[in-house]
């Protein structure tokens, strides 16, 4: 298995630009994650789907940013517009969900660094 | 929100077993604890996870008494690569995962 894939693995763009990340979870898995990693605010969720549906967006920052799932295999996290003080990195993460109660391991992607000047 | 208490930071020698405790006093019945490790530049990797008493796999043991409000990752004979930083949480399936800061596990020769 690829485990999960994300692109770009680097991001630069200026401030007001819109910025895409895109997500490749792991085949059969039906959770995603997306995250962000600062050294200030350290490792903090911004949103999760289960089946492709938001669950909850609670930590997405602002409107600026924006997440979806279209299908099981893809999701996507949009800055628009993009500021410097969303430079950092963003990781995108899967699992495969059975019920409350059971075990669950999160498997994250590489990430993908992101610099707006 | 899950939160867990861990020390910032720990220093070990090559060989040496190290022992990382995590205090979570506000566990619910139906958590489980998990510990990820993350290298520099790279997303955090699933180390172990356990409910009670003691899970062992290849490269680590979690210690839980009986009360839960504490776990213990027991990294036998470290290796410089297991410099990394080591977080522990505890959460329900489906639920969010909350990060702490972790502890910053240096390695020497």
């Amino acid at each position: 298995d690829a485990g999960v894939i994300q692109s770009p693995r680097h991001e630069v763009t200026e401030m007001g630009q819109e910025v895409t990340l895109r997500c490749k979870p792991i085949s059969g898995h039906n959770s995603l994650f997306w995250y962000r990693q600062t050294m200030m605010r350290g490792l903090e969720l911004l949103i999760y789907f289960n089946n492709n549906v938001p669950i909850d967006d609670s930590g997405m920052p602002e409107d600026r940013f924006s997440a979806k799932m279209p299908n099981a295999s893809f999701s996507t996290l949009k800055i628009q517009p993009s500021e410097p003080r969303d430079s950092a990195v963003y990781f995108c993460a899967s699992s495969l969900y059975i019920g409350q109660g059971s075990q669950e391991t999160q498997y994250f992607g590489p990430g993908t660094r992101l610099l707006v000047l | 929100l899950a939160k867990t208490t861990q020390p910032i930071s720990m220093d070990s020698y090559e060989g040496q077993e190290v022992n990382i405790t995590c205090s979570h006093n506000n566990i619910a019945t139906n958590d489980y604890i998990t510990w990820y490790q993350q290298f520099p530049s790279q997303g955090p990797r699933f180390i172990i996870q356990g409910y009670k008493t003691k899970v062992t796999n290849e490269v680590a043991s979690l210690f839980i008494p009986a009360d839960r409000k504490s776990s213990t990752l027991s990294l036998p004979r470290v290796s410089l690569s297991d410099t990394a930083v080591y977080y522990c949480l505890h959460h329900n399936a489906g639920n969010m995962l909350t990060f702490g800061g972790g502890t910053r596990l240096m390695v020497k020769p």
